[in-house]
């Protein structure tokens, strides 16, 4: 079993809508979860982090926690089409487990 | 923020030689990196954590006599692709910790031919 799942996509919004993008993990342990950003053949950078259930906000993306249904979503706002791009989810559970990922294209 | 060093970004090497890839933490001391290897349109894959001074842990598929590792001082590791074969073509890239959030170097794209 998968530690850590996302959908693959491709996922496409219109440039100016939301962007949802969601991932479940399996580990109730989990105490850490991270968003980062992946563009084409270069290295993930950290976006967002988030260690307590609720929302936590950062100019254009929230970070959204539910333990209880293992599930953390992450929500770009007014999206650009510079945020395409493919979004990793990590979960720390004494090492960071990844998912592969979701494939998002903004489309001017 | 913590900033991450990864040299070469790119190499090329011929099938059989050996590719030494080094990471090095900027600001801050790093007593724990993580190595990992990304395949074209798939996730991150842990190929080892290194802690300063000791052995790197390798997981479980990933040859140690083939990927070695070194974690000599507190900013730097390397790993060495030793008799590199093109299924060894990959991207590879370091990260930094044991704090969270990880923070990654560039990544290094080797090429086998």
């Amino acid at each position: 079993q998968k530690e850590v799942e996302q959908n693959s996509g491709p996922l496409s919004v219109p440039e100016g809508a939301i962007a949802s993008l969601n991932c479940t993990y399996s580990d109730r342990g989990s105490q850490s979860f991270f968003w980062y950003r992946q563009y084409s053949g270069k290295s993930p950078e950290l976006i967002m982090f988030i260690y307590s259930n609720g929302d936590k906000e950062d100019g254009r993306f929230t970070a959204q926690l539910n333990k209880a249904s293992q599930y953390v979503s992450l929500l770009i706002r007014d999206s650009q089409p510079s945020d395409s791009a493919t979004y990793l989810c990590a979960v720390y559970i004494n090492q960071f487990y990844f998912g592969t990922g979701t494939s998002l294209t903004v489309i001017p | 923020g913590a900033v991450v060093s990864q040299h070469p970004s790119r190499v090329i090497c011929k099938s059989g030689t050996s590719v030494k890839i080094e990471c090095r933490s900027l600001d801050f001391q790093a007593t724990t990196m993580f190595w990992y290897r990304q395949f074209p349109k798939q996730s991150l894959m842990l190929m080892a954590t290194s802690n300063e001074g000791s052995k790197a842990t390798y997981e479980q598929g990933v040859e140690k006599d083939k990927f070695l590792i070194n974690h000599a001082s507190l900013t730097l590791s390397t790993l060495t692709v030793t008799s590199a074969h093109p299924e060894d073509s990959s991207f590879y890239i370091c990260s930094a910790g044991p704090d969270s959030p990880l923070h990654f170097g560039n990544g290094t794209r080797l090429t086998v031919t």
